[in-house]
């Protein structure tokens, strides 16, 4: 079935440091990537996302590029801040006919940013 | 005011109890999701409904039974409470229009079983 992988946490990083959180994904067909980000006490929030191949999600900074070769959608930041601590999670969804259109997320990413 | 709200945000209960969590949504969205989060497990899918008659079981829905009242209203039940079931619980709601089929999610219920 369907999974994803994200590289294990917690990761803790000095503000103005660059930030990758790698994630790769198991699907068949053509999948929609996401990164969804949980601040503290709060629900998900849909951070990017990107639907075909070599299409680059960006939103606050934060980029990720859907490779399709590698079955890779890693999230980069070229400077991170202390408001960016949270937990990162990357998901897929397959658009199959008749069916849920279901997200599958990977374990999650805690970021910890110190001034 | 939230566009996803979730009651209660916290509960805690005992073992063999009949617990109810609700979600209520303004966003006017026809898809309603509920998900528990585990630690080291993300999200996993429980049950969804993309409307008021159609209620379908997700990857983990045994021992949870749910109730779409209303297009806004999506409810979810453990009909006899077990520690195992102690999580944090997401409602999420999407739209069908939607050509990526967002989701949006609440805050989040946590519940802990004695």
């Amino acid at each position: 079935g369907d999974s994803v992988t994200q590289m294990e946490g917690p990761v803790t990083l000095s503000e103005e440091a660059f930030l990758t959180i790698n994630c790769t994904y198991t699907a068949t067909g053509y999948p929609s990537l996401f990164w969804y980000v949980q601040y503290p006490g709060e629900g998900l929030q849909l951070l990017l996302k990107a639907t075909k191949a070599d299409d680059k999600g960006s939103n606050k900074g934060f980029e990720a590029t859907y490779r399709k070769e590698t079955t890779s959608f890693h999230l980069e930041k070229g400077s991170v801040q202390v408001s960016d601590s949270a937990v990162y999670f990357c998901a897929l969804r397959k658009l199959s006919s008749g069916s849920a259109r279901q997200l599958t997320f990977g374990s999650g990413t805690q970021l910890t940013v110190l001034p | 005011d939230a566009d996803v709200t979730q009651t209660p945000r916290n509960r805690i209960t005992k073992t063999g109890k009949r617990i109810m969590l609700e979600c209520s949504q303004t966003k006017g969205h026809d898809r309603m999701y509920w998900y528990r989060q585990d630690p080291g497990l993300g999200l996993r899918l429980i049950y969804y409904s993309f409307d008021v008659k159609d209620i379908n079981k997700g990857e983990i829905s045994d021992g949870y039974s749910v109730s779409r009242q209303a297009q806004a209203k999506f409810s979810l039940s453990l009909e006899s409470a077990i520690p195992n079931q102690t999580a944090l619980y997401f409602c999420a709601t999407s739209d069908v229009s939607s050509s990526t089929d967002t989701q949006y999610f609440g805050p989040g219920t946590r519940l802990t079983v004695l």
